[in-house]
Formats: C-alpha cells, sequence, structure tokens
C-alpha cells in the first residue's frame, strides 16, 4: 500500500536546538517529494521539491534531504517563529495520473 | 495578489442541510483542487479539476459535488451534509497535474455538521 508516515507526531525544541524531520514512504514510481509548512488556521505553505536521491535544497534554517526511503528536514538554530506543523507528500503516477499522498504532518514548538 | 481565496471562512451547518464552499485563484492556474484535512490525518482530495471543463473524484468524494465554473472558480458543494463532513477543507491550485504540481492552496473553511 502507498504509504507517507512522518515523524515525530511532534517536536519540542529549544530555540537554537538543532533537529530533523522525518518523512518515510513506500510508493511505487516516485515521481517528487514535497514539504510545506502550515501555521494554525491557515493553509499549507510550499516550502520545497525534491525529485531524486541525493538532491537537497535549503531555505533559510531549513534544508531538506532525500534517500529512496525517506526525506529529512534539518533545522538549524531554529527561532520561535519555525514553530508550525511541517507536512511531507509524495507523488507517485498511479491509475492514470499524478497522485499526491500527504504525511499527518510533525507539529513543531520552538520554545526561547 | 491574492493566490487562492476561499469563503467562508467557518460555517456550522445542521445534519441535512447543504451549503456550497467557494474558491478562486487568480494566477491563472489550471488545475484546482478541494481537500480535507482531519485531525492525525494527511490532506485527503476530495474532487479535482485538471483543467476548466473537466472534474474527477480524488480519495473521498462520496456526500459531494464540485463545479468548475471557469478557470478561476472552483466549487464544493454538500447536497446533504453529514457529521462525518465535519472537518477543515482546503481548496488548492497548481500550474499543471504534471510532475511539477507545487500547490497553492487557501486559507481554509471550518465546518462543523451537528
Amino acid at each position: 500500500e502507498d504509504q507517507v508516515t512522518q515523524s515525530p507526531e511532534a517536536l519540542r525544541l529549544q530555540e537554537g536546538e538543532s533537529s530533523s524531520l522525518n518523512c518515510s514512504y513506500t510508493v511505487s514510481g516516485l515521481r517528487g517529494l514535497f514539504w510545506y509548512r502550515q501555521d494554525p488556521g491557515k493553509g499549507p505553505e510550499f516550502l520545497f521539491t525534491l525529485y531524486s536521491a541525493g538532491e537537497e535544497k535549503e531555505k533559510e534554517r531549513l534544508k531538506a534531504t532525500l534517500t529512496k526511503k525517506e526525506s529529512f528536514l534539518h533545522i538549524t538554530a531554529p527561532k520561535p517563529e519555525d514553530s508550525a506543523t511541517y507536512l511531507c507528500a509524495v507523488s507517485m503516477f498511479s491509475g492514470g495520473y499524478n497522485k499526491l499522498i500527504f504525511g499527518a504532518g510533525t507539529r513543531l514548538a520552538v520554545h526561547p | 495578489n491574492a493566490g487562492v481565496t476561499q469563503t467562508p471562512k467557518f460555517q456550522v451547518l445542521k445534519t441535512g442541510q447543504s451549503m456550497t464552499l467557494q474558491c478562486a485563484q487568480d494566477m491563472n492556474h489550471n488545475s484546482m483542487y478541494w481537500y480535507r484535512q482531519d485531525p492525525g490525518m494527511g490532506l485527503r482530495l476530495i474532487y479535482y479539476s485538471a483543467s476548466e471543463g473537466t472534474t474527477d473524484k480524488g480519495e473521498v468524494p462520496n456526500g459531494y459535488n464540485v463545479s468548475r465554473l471557469n478557470k478561476r472558480e472552483f466549487s464544493l458543494r454538500l447536497e446533504s451534509a453529514a457529521p462525518s463532513q465535519t472537518s477543515v477543507y482546503f481548496c488548492a491550485s497548481s500550474e499543471s497535474r504534471a510532475i511539477r504540481m507545487e500547490l497553492f492552496f487557501g486559507s481554509g473553511t471550518q465546518l462543523s455538521v451537528l
């Protein structure tokens, strides 16, 4: 079964304490992996797309990496404004069209 | 530049009532989507429209209908609301349904069905 699993469900960090969020997937025919940020009461906001194993993307304190089975979102020296839910999604070709499967997300809280 | 605009922001319905959620995008995107988000679950696709004039079912279409009114607007209708449809609904758009399909989301509609 095609599946996307994010861990941990929730993460609490002190300001400046670096950590990583995990997104593991079991899909056939990965077309792309996407990371989104979602603030409370708002819609998800696109962060990164990764297409192949070994690829990395960076934006400010965030760095996304991709292997054949999982992706990591590394957060370096986080600040309170990085607090949000981070969603991972996998694009695959299924039933004649591109299908997007979302993980349940990791809720990140960064405390001063 | 508004992006994706959804209305209403909040709605409370009684079981059996009907309502339409409105969505409009100003990015000239071809594809539009309706998702629902429930606690502990990933976003699930209800319906999508790959291009103007076409609509297709997603993972969880039962109890919903959609209309792609024009390239900008895509509405979601609940004909007879049920408590199981209590959720947060998001409209999204993308350039196309091809591999480069970063989605741009609206701010959501929180729906409660009593």
